[in-house]
């Protein structure tokens, strides 16, 4: 089976910089996606990796390590509405390359 | 705006009833997901179509089913509701192939009384 562990909570101040880490257990390992939702709200996409390094995307970047099997959201110069929900979610063979989302990780931003 | 449209937005019934949630894709995407999120749960994949047929199938109970009409709308039908079927259920599209994101509609809140 597929799992990922990422943590429950951060929390951080407007204007800090966050990491988000994320490992995954899976078998044929395709890529690594990161999701922001907000509550109640849609899903939305915001990164995906499928070779090791690092991919950025103005304020967020995300990063890849497939031979640790581990990757991280980078949420740089924070600001009050980036408080929401993070999940990474992993593509592999072993899940019928359908993303398998974590349970997801709040951040809270504080003033 | 995603370009997903999910309806309704809102459904309340009892148990034991049968309610069908309905998704249209963005323009151009060929495959649909059907996500259910239950309070402080992660997305629980259900079932996937391609272009009308079945391509993936993950957590989805037997009181449930799906299909993916030709204009590629979807629908997903719920029966025999439960309390524990309270949830939001989302719908995705994408064009299909592996590499490519997801496009989240905005949910169907769900409620069993």
């Amino acid at each position: 089976g597929q799992s990922l562990e990422q943590p429950s909570e951060v929390t951080a101040v407007e204007g800090a910089i966050v990491q988000i880490n994320c490992t995954y257990q899976t078998s044929g390992f395709y890529g690594l996606s990161w999701y922001q939702q907000h509550d109640g709200g849609a899903p939305t996409f915001l990164s995906y990796n499928g070779l090791d390094g690092l991919e950025e995307t103005g304020r967020f970047s995300s990063f890849l390590s497939r031979s640790d099997s581990y990757g991280y959201l980078l949420l740089q110069e924070l600001q009050m509405k980036d408080s929401a929900s993070y999940f990474c979610a992993v593509t592999s063979s072993g899940g019928s390359y359908i993303p398998t989302f974590g349970r997801g990780t709040s951040l809270i931003v504080h003033p | 705006d995603s370009g997903v449209t999910q309806t309704p937005k809102h459904l309340i019934t009892a148990t034991g009833q049968r309610v069908t949630l309905r998704c249209s894709p963005r323009s151009g995407d060929l495959s649909v997901y059907w996500y259910q999120q239950s309070l402080d749960q992660g997305l629980q994949f259900l079932i996937q179509y391609y272009n009308g047929e079945e391509r993936a199938k993950g957590n989805i109970l037997e009181r449930f089913s799906a299909q993916q009409f030709p204009d590629l709308h979807s629908e997903l039908n719920l029966s025999s509701l439960e309390l524990g079927d309270s949830a939001l259920y989302f719908c995705a599209s994408s064009t299909g192939d592996t590499n490519q994101p997801q496009h989240f509609g905005d949910g169907t809140r769900l409620s069993i009384l």
